[in-house]
Formats: C-alpha cells, sequence, structure tokens
C-alpha cells in the first residue's frame, strides 16, 4: 500500500510570512496526527484529527497554526505569520485505527526553514 | 501529561557489537511502546512494537523488554551493521496520544 504523503519536501520563507503543508494519510485510515520535529529533538504532537474532527490540538500554537482535514482524508497545516523558532521539520502520520494502541505510519516530513 | 526519557543520546558501537537503548515513562496508564528508526532525510519508520500485557518480544536483531512495575522499556539490537546507524525513538501511548523520547543517535562502526 501507498505511505503517507507529504509535500512540499522543502520549504525556505522569511519570518512573517505564511505557509501551509498538505498531507495524504494511508487509505481507510481514520487518524491523523501533524507533529513537529526540531532538530535533536523527538517528535512533538501539534493536533490530532479522528476523521474529519480535532481529537487533540492542545499543543498547537493556535495563534498562528491551523489545521483542516478535508473530508476526512487529506489534511493541510498553515502558518501564519512565521517566526524563526517555527524552523524544523513537521512530520505527518497516521493510523488505522480510532482506539489507540495502533501503529503509526510516518511521511518523509516537510522540512521548514524560517529566515 | 506522559514524560518519556531516553538515554544514551549518541551511542557508537563495533560491527557485530550489541547496543541498548533505555526508556523510561512515567504515566502507569500507557499501554503500548513502539520503536522508530530516523534515517536521515526521512520520517520515523517503526521497527518493533510492544504491548503492556507482553514483556518481551523479538524480531530476528531487534529485541525490546518492558517492565511495568519499573516503567521502563529497552531496544536492544545485536550483531550490529553499519546500516543499523540512524536516530531511534522510543514512543509510550495511551489511547492514541503518543509521547516520544528525545532519540538516541545510533553509529555503527565498520
Amino acid at each position: 500500500e501507498a505511505g503517507v504523503a507529504q509535500s512540499p519536501r522543502y520549504k525556505i520563507i522569511e519570518k512573517r510570512q505564511s505557509v501551509a503543508f498538505w498531507c495524504n494519510p494511508i487509505s481507510g485510515h481514520a487518524t491523523l496526527y501533524w507533529y513537529q520535529q526540531i532538530l535533536g529533538q523527538g517528535p512533538k504532537l501539534l493536533i490530532q484529527f479522528q476523521n474529519n474532527g480535532v481529537v487533540d490540538d492542545s499543543q498547537l500554537p493556535k495563534d498562528r497554526f491551523s489545521a483542516e482535514r478535508l473530508k476526512g482524508v487529506d489534511s493541510t497545516l498553515k502558518i501564519q505569520p512565521a517566526k524563526l523558532e517555527d524552523s524544523a521539520v513537521y512530520l505527518c502520520a497516521s493510523s488505522r485505527s480510532t482506539s489507540g494502541r495502533e501503529t503509526q505510519y510516518f511521511g518523509p516530513g516537510t522540512r521548514l526553514l524560517v529566515l | 501529561g506522559e514524560n518519556v526519557e531516553q538515554h544514551p543520546s549518541t551511542l557508537s558501537v563495533q560491527e557485530g557489537d550489541s547496543a541498548v537503548i533505555k526508556c523510561t515513562y512515567s504515566d502507569s496508564a500507557s499501554n503500548y511502546f513502539p520503536w522508530y528508526k530516523q534515517e536521515l532525510g526521512k520520517g520515523p519508520q517503526l521497527i518493533i512494537d510492544i504491548r503492556s500485557n507482553v514483556g518481551e518480544k523479538k524480531d530476528q536483531r531487534i529485541a525490546v523488554t518492558l517492565n511495568k512495575t519499573a516503567k521502563h522499556f529497552s531496544l536492544h539490537i545485536t550483531e550490529t551493521q553499519p546500516e543499523d546507524s540512524a536516530v531511534y525513538f522510543c514512543a509510550a501511548s495511551k489511547g492514541n496520544q503518543f509521547y516520544f523520547g528525545t532519540g538516541t543517535s545510533l553509529t555503527v562502526i565498520p
């Protein structure tokens, strides 16, 4: 089966600009996650969707970050306006289950550099 | 919330030797513990996982052990090969929430 797809793979922007990332999860996977991975650290959850509803967005900086999951399939993550500290890899992951204890499959990530 | 600590942060071993990475977690309700391997420029890939009703699981050269009482779990790689060089992350999960360790950079020296 096809894996989790993400685009773009790389993005360089200046601070205060806007940027959007796209994720297409594995077909049939109900749960979708967006993580932020700063260099040298583990992934940190930003937002979790179950189908097209938000399950957890407690660590999403809502003043500048937003995300949606279109029709319970694809998802976009937006940053507006970007700050220098947003430079990181943004990982999308999906899992089949809505009940937990299920494997997450990660995409290749989008590497964002804010200048 | 859950707090996952991972040690060591870097590990170098000779090819053929074993490597051990250890993680501790704080929330006794966590019940699923996956390990991921992340190669440069790629997303994390699941290599092995263990559930709270099991104490040990093995898959070829990779094994994971879980001590629920002490709230720690470990990854063991035997007969290491240069292609095992990567960053390894542990994670603890309850429900659909995953909490990751800070990663271990493993270098296997030929």
